[in-house]
């Protein structure tokens, strides 16, 4: 099993629609990351979160850490959200590294 | 301020051929990461770098994976020779400790045939 685990693998919504990826992960975590992450593209982070919420423009991530959950939310989605969302932890035995979801690859169209 | 250079943007060599990458994070980020991310798959981290020192190699294929930071800004990854299964898209990022949001750069996309 996964440490580091999201759904859906898929998502295909129409424009306009409010999108959510969800991630949970089994160990305990220093801090969450959202990134995003466009085909042929880099990686840009979206969030780096950890306890409540955070919100950046339609962009609104939450996280719950008794349950190990996490969720990004997407407002009034757009064909240029369309990308991979992949949700990584910082493990509390290691600040350095990240432990990476497979991600949820995200397609809105119009 | 600029954000993780990286070049080159592509790359297409042989089964046994080397291969370079460069890496130049932003300026000031004391912490490089090189990461490996397989089509289909999350980045695999290879490397990550402590000014010039090397935190984490633990990932890196050292038989024919290679990585330096010598002065501690930019870093080099070298493959020689590369296998097929190399095939990937080379991610590098750097932040400014250990544990802080990396910012990452546009990425490699080897293809060895």
């Amino acid at each position: 099993k996964n440490e580091v685990e999201q759904s859906p693998q898929n998502l295909t919504a129409q424009e306009g629609e409010f999108i959510t990826i969800n991630c949970s992960y089994s160990v305990g975590i220093s801090a969450l990351h959202w990134l995003q992450q466009h085909p042929g593209g880099g990686i840009v982070s979206l969030f780096m979160l950890s306890s409540g919420k955070k919100k950046h423009g339609r962009l609104i991530a939450t996280i719950n850490i008794q349950e190990k959950h996490s969720s990004l939310h997407i407002t009034a989605s757009h064909p240029r959200d369309s990308a991979v969302y992949i949700c990584a932890v910082h493990p509390l035995d290691s600040n350095y590294q990240l432990i990476w979801g497979a991600g949820t690859k995200l397609i809105i169209k119009p | 301020e600029a954000g993780v250079a990286q070049s080159p943007r592509y790359k297409i060599i042989e089964k046994r051929q080397s291969v370079a990458f460069w890496c130049n994070p932003i300026s000031g980020h004391a912490t490089l990461y090189w990461y490996q991310q397989i089509l289909g798959q999350g980045p695999k981290l290879l490397i990550q770098f402590q000014n010039n020192g090397v935190v984490d190699d633990s990932q890196l294929p050292k038989d024919r994976f290679s990585a330096e930071r010598l002065k501690g800004v930019d870093s080099t990854l070298k493959i020689q020779p590369a296998k097929l299964e190399d095939s990937a898209v080379y991610l590098c990022a750097s932040s400014p400790i250990p544990g802080q949001e990396q910012f990452f750069g546009p990425g490699t996309r080897l293809t060895v045939l």
